[in-house]
C-alpha cells in the first residue's frame, strides 16, 4: 500500500540555523499538508498546499516557514531560522481530494530538535 | 474556532473486551466530517473511521464503530473484542465540509490493551 515518507526521522540544529524537512506523499494525491505536534501538546495543522499554491494556514505559519514542491515527488517545509520553541515532531499529509471520502494519509513524522 | 476535546488521557481494556474512547466537539457548522485515527508507537497515524455529519447511521468498520450524537457533539469509538495490535494513540479528530481542510485534532487517548 502506498505510503507518505518524511526524510529525515530526527534532525537536530542549532537555534537560528535554516532546516529543511522533506515529505515525499503519496503520488496520485493533489493536496499537502503540514503539522505539528509540541511534546505534550494537541497534532495542530500548519498549512494546506494544492496547485503549488499555499490553500490555507494556519496563525503558527508565519514568515519563518515556506513551503514547497521543487519536482514531481517532494514537499518541503523549510524553516528559515529555528527558534527553541520550533521543536516539535512535525508530519506530512497528503490526500486525493478533499471530499468526505477523501482521507488525510500521515508520514512518520521528522522529530526536530532546536538546541 | 472548532475544538476537538478527548477527556481520557489513558484508557485500559482487558484483551477480547470492548473500551470506548470519548470525544467532544464544539463547533457552529452544521457540515463537517469527524474522525478517529489511530498512532501505534512509532509508526505514523492511519485512519480508524470516518463520520459524515449528514449521515445520522453510525459509522462501523468491524471491530470499530461509532456513537454519533450530533445535538451533542458527541462523537465516541467503541473497539469491541479488543486484541494487543489496538494498543495505541487514538486521536480524535474534525474537519469542516465547507471551510478548508485542515483537521482539527483532539489531544489523544493512549489506549493500553492487557493480555
Amino acid at each position: 500500500e502506498p505510503e507518505v515518507t518524511q526524510t529525515p526521522s530526527h534532525q537536530v540544529t542549532q537555534m537560528g540555523q535554516e532546516v529543511i524537512l522533506r515529505c515525499v506523499p503519496i503520488s496520485n494525491h493533489l493536496y499537502f499538508y503540514w503539522y505539528r505536534q509540541i511534546l505534550g501538546q494537541k497534532v495542530e495543522f500548519l498549512v494546506s498546499f494544492y496547485n503549488n499554491e499555499i490553500s490555507e494556514k494556519s496563525e503558527i505559519f508565519d514568515d519563518q516557514f515556506s513551503v514547497e514542491r521543487p519536482d514531481g515527488s517532494n514537499f518541503t517545509l523549510k524553516i528559515r531560522s529555528t527558534k527553541l520553541e520550533d521543536s516539535a515532531m512535525y508530519f506530512c499529509a497528503s490526500s486525493e481530494g478533499t471530499g468526505a471520502t477523501d482521507t488525510q494519509y500521515f508520514g512518520p513524522g521528522t522529530r526536530l530538535t532546536v538546541l | 474556532a472548532q475544538t476537538v476535546t478527548q477527556s481520557q488521557p489513558e484508557m485500559s481494556v482487558q484483551e477480547a473486551e470492548t473500551v470506548t474512547l470519548s470525544c467532544t466537539y464544539d463547533t457552529s457548522e452544521s457540515d463537517y466530517y469527524l474522525f478517529w485515527y489511530k498512532q501505534p508507537p512509532s509508526r505514523q497515524m492511519i485512519l480508524v473511521i470516518r463520520q459524515e455529519a449528514y449521515k445520522q447511521q453510525n459509522a462501523t468498520e468491524n471491530r470499530f464503530s461509532v456513537n454519533f450524537q450530533k445535538a451533542a457533539k458527541s462523537f465516541s469509538l467503541k473497539i469491541s473484542d479488543s486484541q494487543l495490535g489496538d494498543a495505541a494513540m487514538y486521536f480524535c479528530a474534525y474537519r469542516s465540509a465547507r471551510n478548508g481542510n485542515k483537521l482539527v485534532f483532539g489531544a489523544g487517548t493512549i489506549l493500553r490493551v492487557k493480555s
